[in-house]
């Protein structure tokens, strides 16, 4: 079964500090990974999306992705309390054929204290 | 970015009864659509793949006669919780894909099911 798994939370951090998430991935051949934030009792946001090996920066957002070690991560800079949230590592999956799906982790909540 | 709308937010219902949800693509065309069910402290469990104009796929352990899904149009994909019971209450959720972005899934604002 393909499996992704989160860094166990809750994770807490001071304002203006870095956020550090992971995820890995059991399935090797998954190319498109993201990730979504949902704040609690709503729908997840997607917030980064990574397809290649290296960094990818967004504003405060830095995605980082290792195929080889099969490890997504997700930097958050200069952390501020509207950012407790939990995040969701999901990775893309073949299902089938022509068909793909996402898998998701579990999520770590993260908690931005003011 | 792509808008995705669900209806209804909220239902409360009684046990033994159907309800159904709706899930549109509001400014893109979806030959794609998720289902998706999230309990609470939980992450989201994919339900089924919607496809347009064909039946749904569903993930292992899901009653097909249970949980109903027509995707009749390119933007319209509907859920139909058949003889609804305490145990089916839940945060249920659609989402998207622009075909060819990526295949980017964009989530609707989900609707939360309570059964008596």
């Amino acid at each position: 079964q393909k499996e992704v798994e989160q860094n166990s939370g809750p994770l807490s951090v001071p304002e203006g500090a870095i956020a550090s998430l992971n995820c890995t991935y059991s399935d090797r051949g998954s190319q498109s990974f993201f990730w979504y934030r949902q704040y609690s009792g709503k729908s997840p946001e997607l917030i980064m999306s990574i397809y290649s090996n290296g960094d990818k920066e967004d504003g405060r957002f830095t995605a980082q992705l290792n195929k080889a070690s099969q490890y997504v991560s997700l930097l958050i800079r200069d952390s501020q309390p509207s950012d407790s949230a939990t995040y969701l590592c999901a990775v893309m999956t073949s299902s089938g054929g022509s068909n793909y799906k996402l898998t998701f982790g579990k999520g770590t909540l993260l908690t931005v204290n003011p | 970015g792509a808008v995705v709308s669900q209806h209804p937010s909220r239902v409360i219902c009684k046990s033994g009864t159907s309800v159904k949800i709706e899930c549109r693509s509001l400014d893109f065309q979806a030959t794609t659509m998720f289902w998706y069910r999230q309990f609470p402290k939980q992450s989201l469990m994919l339900m089924a793949t919607s496809n347009e104009g064909s039946k749904a796929t569903y993930e292992q352990g899901v009653e097909k006669d249970k949980f109903l899904i027509n995707h009749a149009s390119l933007t319209l994909s509907t859920l139909t919780v058949t003889s609804a019971h305490p145990e089916d209450s839940s945060f249920y959720i659609c989402s998207a894909i622009i075909e060819g972005y990526y295949n980017e899934q964009f989530f609707g604002p989900g609707t939360r099911l309570t059964v008596l």
